[in-house]
Order: structure tokens, then sequence, then C-alpha cells
């Protein structure tokens, strides 16, 4: 059974601070973690990805960290902006995504 | 800019009724998903296409879901007849499936009423 759990529904973080966002994963079969960000009235978004081979991958102020042994990631915002504030969705998979349920985060200035 | 557009953005309908959802992938793309927003459950995948064709429809209830897709340009989820707890945010997402990870970009949603 393959599922994603994000298990605070919502964070929020002082402005210029960092954000870090958790999941946890059941099934280490699936090559692919995705996190996707969502604002009101919108679809979601892609955000960054990192595959399974690798424990960091890094795209400006976003970075997401693989940790194989705890089935655990988390993505890493610094610094954190107002534009940030969204809801983050983390998934598995590479054609077909299972997602969690979504963290709102919140950036106050 | 390249988007994938959905209609209605929103529908209010009473319980019983027909619902009908279209979605338009954007132009190339040739795989096409249908996922489902509800408050307790999260995101969750309905079905997907690769080539117009059905992939995986596990996650739609089948009795009163389809999916289809007529041309390449346009995908389908209707709901017959339509309940109370089908109301949710429907999302269709398109990427262009070549085997490996695929990016989904998702259109901006259908908000479903059932009353």
């Amino acid at each position: 059974d393959q599922q994603v759990k994000q298990n605070s529904p919502s964070l929020s973080v002082q402005e210029g601070r960092i954000s870090i966002l958790n999941c946890d994963y059941t099934n280490s079969m699936f090559d692919y973690f995705l996190w996707y960000k969502k604002y009101p009235a919108e679809g979601p978004t892609f955000l960054i990805s990192i595959s399974s081979i690798k424990d960091k991958n890094e795209d400006g102020r976003f970075t997401v960290f693989l940790n194989k042994s705890a089935k655990h990631l988390s993505l890493h915002i610094v610094p954190s902006q107002p534009g940030d504030s969204a809801v983050y969705f983390c998934s598995q998979g590479a054609q077909k995504l299972v997602f969690g349920q979504g963290t709102r985060l919140t950036i106050n200035p | 800019d390249a988007r994938v557009t959905q209609t209605p953005r929103h529908k209010v309908t009473e319980m019983g009724q027909e619902v009908t959802m279209r979605c338009q992938p954007i132009l190339g793309h040739n795989t096409v998903f249908w996922y489902r927003q509800t408050m307790m459950q999260g995101l969750e995948l309905l079905a997907y296409f690769r080539n117009r064709a059905p992939l995986d429809d596990s996650g739609m209830p089948k009795d009163r879901f389809s999916a289809e897709m007529p041309d390449a340009t346009l995908a389908t989820l209707k709901i017959q007849p339509s309940e109370p707890r089908d109301s949710a945010v429907y999302f269709c997402a398109s990427g262009l499936g070549t085997g490996g990870l695929e990016t989904q970009y998702f259109g901006p949603g259908t908000r479903l009423l059932v009353l």
C-alpha cells in the first residue's frame, strides 16, 4: 500500500526565517518525490522533485532532503517570503502520483 | 502561455442530476489525469489516460463516475447520478509521458457542490 502523509496541517513562519515542511511515506518502491504548491482558487503547480537515488536537491530558495532509512522527506524554504504562503503537497511516483494531505504555510511579515 | 483549461469553474446542482466536467489539456501533452480534492482525503487520483487510452481508473467510483477522452484536446468526467458526497474540487492535469518522471500541469479546477 502506498501512502504519503503530511502530519502538520499548518505551519506559520516569520518572513526571512526558514520554513521546513515534512512528509513521510510508506512504500520505498517508487522512484520520485515531488512537491507541489497551491494557491487558493488555483490548481497545484510543480515546485521541486528529487529522485530516490539522491538525498538532496536544491533549486534557489528551495531544497528537498530525502532520508530513505526513515522514509521521510522535507522541503526547506530559506529565506521565507510572503509569496510562499500557500498549501504545499508532497507526492510520490513518476507518472501516477500519490499525494499527501497538504500543509498550509503562512509567512508572517 | 500554455495552460490546462477546465469548465465549468463552479457548478451547483441537486442530488440525482448529471454533472459533466470538461478539460482541455496542454497541446502536445499525451497524458491526462483527473483528481479530486476534499478536506478529508486531500488530493486523490481518480483516473488517467495516456494517448487517449485509459490506464488506471481504480480511484473512481465505477457505478456513477465515468471518464473519457473523445479526442486529444478534450477530456470529460461525468457523474450520474450525483450525490452530496461528490462535492469537492475536481482537477484535471496533463503531462508529457515519456516513461520517466512526468511533471503534471494542473488546471484551475471545477468546484462542485451537490445539494
